[in-house]
């Protein structure tokens, strides 16, 4: 099966930890991107990546890192100094950058213990 | 920052009625898509309408843009409870290089 794969579905940070978030695509796809969603809000972009070993920041990237060291990857670590960062996060990638159409993993649920 | 706006932000209708969302936003694009998203689900593509074009269909939607009003809506013609989810408009900004989702309208559809 082609698509997106966002692990784990559920993920649970302690205080003063950092966590990072899988995103595996099989769609051979350059682009890749790192939203956050809070509830009841649209999706505010972290980080985004259009080939690798390159990445730029988002709206909202203080707080959060990610490495593009291979295409099919693209993980997102929270660390210790995003304050807030119970979220739904969603993994999306594009074939030929931004402008068009995204396909999206499942998402990854952070709470905060 | 935020690029497109969803209008209404609730909406609940009849199984059978037809649910118009609209969309607005600020700056100059090459394209607009429209994606659902099932509650606690990722998102999904639903159509792309580019900003030469006025008018768009797929099934039962359909899309119009009016790049003078900067607006765009999107009609779902004989909703089904299937079509409960929140929409989404996504523009794109011909200065910049990324995608901006609005805040979307949450469908209810009753039975």
């Amino acid at each position: 099966d082609g698509g997106i794969t966002q692990s784990p579905k559920y993920l649970f940070r302690k205080e003063g930890q950092n966590v990072t978030l899988s995103c595996e695509q099989n769609l051979n796809h350059d682009a890749m991107y790192w939203y956050r969603q809070d509830p009841g809000q649209g999706l505010r972009l972290i980080y985004y990546s259009q080939i690798v070993n390159d990445f730029q920041k988002g709206d909202i990237a203080e707080g959060y890192s990610v490495s593009r060291e291979k295409k099919e990857s693209f993980p997102l670590t929270v660390t210790s100094a995003q304050k807030n960062p119970t979220a739904f996060y969603l993994c999306a990638s594009s074939a030929q950058g931004v402008s068009n159409i995204q396909y999206f993993g499942a998402g990854t649920r952070l709470s905060v213990l | 920052s935020q690029q497109g706006e969803e209008d209404p932000q609730a909406l609940s209708i009849q199984e059978g009625e037809n649910a118009t969302m609209n969309c607005s936003y600020k700056t100059s694009i090459n394209n607009l898509q429209w994606y659902r998203q099932n509650s606690g689900r990722g998102l999904v593509h639903l159509i792309l309408i580019r900003s030469n074009e006025r008018e768009k269909h797929s099934g039962r939607l359909r899309v119009t843009l009016d790049t003078s009003k900067k607006s765009s809506s999107l009609l779902i013609t004989a909703s089904r409870a299937a079509d409960t989810a929140s929409y989404f408009c996504a523009t794109d900004d011909s200065s910049a290089s990324k995608i901006i989702f609005g805040s979307g309208t949450r469908l209810s559809i009753r039975p």
